[in-house]
């Protein structure tokens, strides 16, 4: 079993539609939990970073944490065309490494 | 303020030849780190460093494979020699301190292997 699941889709989604990104982890001794946004040809970005259980929101987005099942989510609000990536979870405990998923293509249709 | 660079950003060479990719981590982060994305196996960590001793390689594929960071501005990653399965793309991050942070991450090097 991997640390770390994330469905890679791809994902096709009509602009102004409410977007869930999920990914699922093993090791309840994680604790730290990031989204990375990556264009095409670039290197992938920090979106959100919470290190909770709960919700925090940044703008249209939203990243959600359940520590007790194991699942983080991101929300995206109002999806725009320019949206349009892969969005890969990335996982942590304290002094360990970043563990990434598998990443999630997302197309935002006009 | 400049983000993480890499070079060059594209590298197309032939079976069996040297290739040196360059990092230049964002000034004043300590911890610096190797990855290599695939189709196939997704984004790995290949090797970290933390204020400028490599402190996990075990993502290192084989002896071909080598990183040096000489100074705190600079790391080389070598691949010697190089093989048709090393295309990738291989991106350099930095973080302020651990490895557990987030880290902010170049545009990668594309690297195609004849």
């Amino acid at each position: 079993q991997k640390e770390v699941e994330q469905d890679p889709g791809p994902l096709s989604v009509p602009e102004g539609a409410i977007v869930s990104l999920n990914c699922t982890y093993s090791n309840s001794a994680f604790q730290y939990f990031m989204w990375y946004r990556q264009y095409s040809r670039k290197g992938p970005e920090l979106l959100m970073y919470t290190y909770s259980s709960g919700n925090k929101e940044d703008g249209r987005f939203t990243a959600q944490v359940d520590k007790s099942s194991k699942y983080i989510s991101l929300f995206i609000r109002d999806s725009q065309p320019s949206d349009s990536a892969t969005y890969l979870c990335a996982i942590s405990n304290q002094g360990g490494k970043l563990i990434f998923g598998q990443g999630t293509e997302l197309s935002v249709k006009p | 303020d400049a983000g993480v660079i890499q070079s060059p950003r594209h590298e197309v060479t032939e079976m069996g030849q040297e290739v040196t990719l360059r990092c230049k981590p964002i000034s004043g982060h300590n911890s610096l780190f190797w990855y290599r994305q695939t189709m196939m196996r997704g984004l790995e960590l290949l090797i970290y460093f933390n204020n400028n001793v490599p402190i996990d390689d075990s993502g290192m594929p084989e002896d071909r494979f080598s990183a040096k960071m000489p100074n705190a501005s600079f790391s080389t990653l070598k691949i010697q020699p190089s093989e048709p399965r090393d295309s990738a793309v291989y991106f350099c991050a930095s973080s302020p301190d651990r490895a557990d942070q987030p880290q902010h991450f170049g545009d990668g090097t594309r690297l195609s292997i004849l």
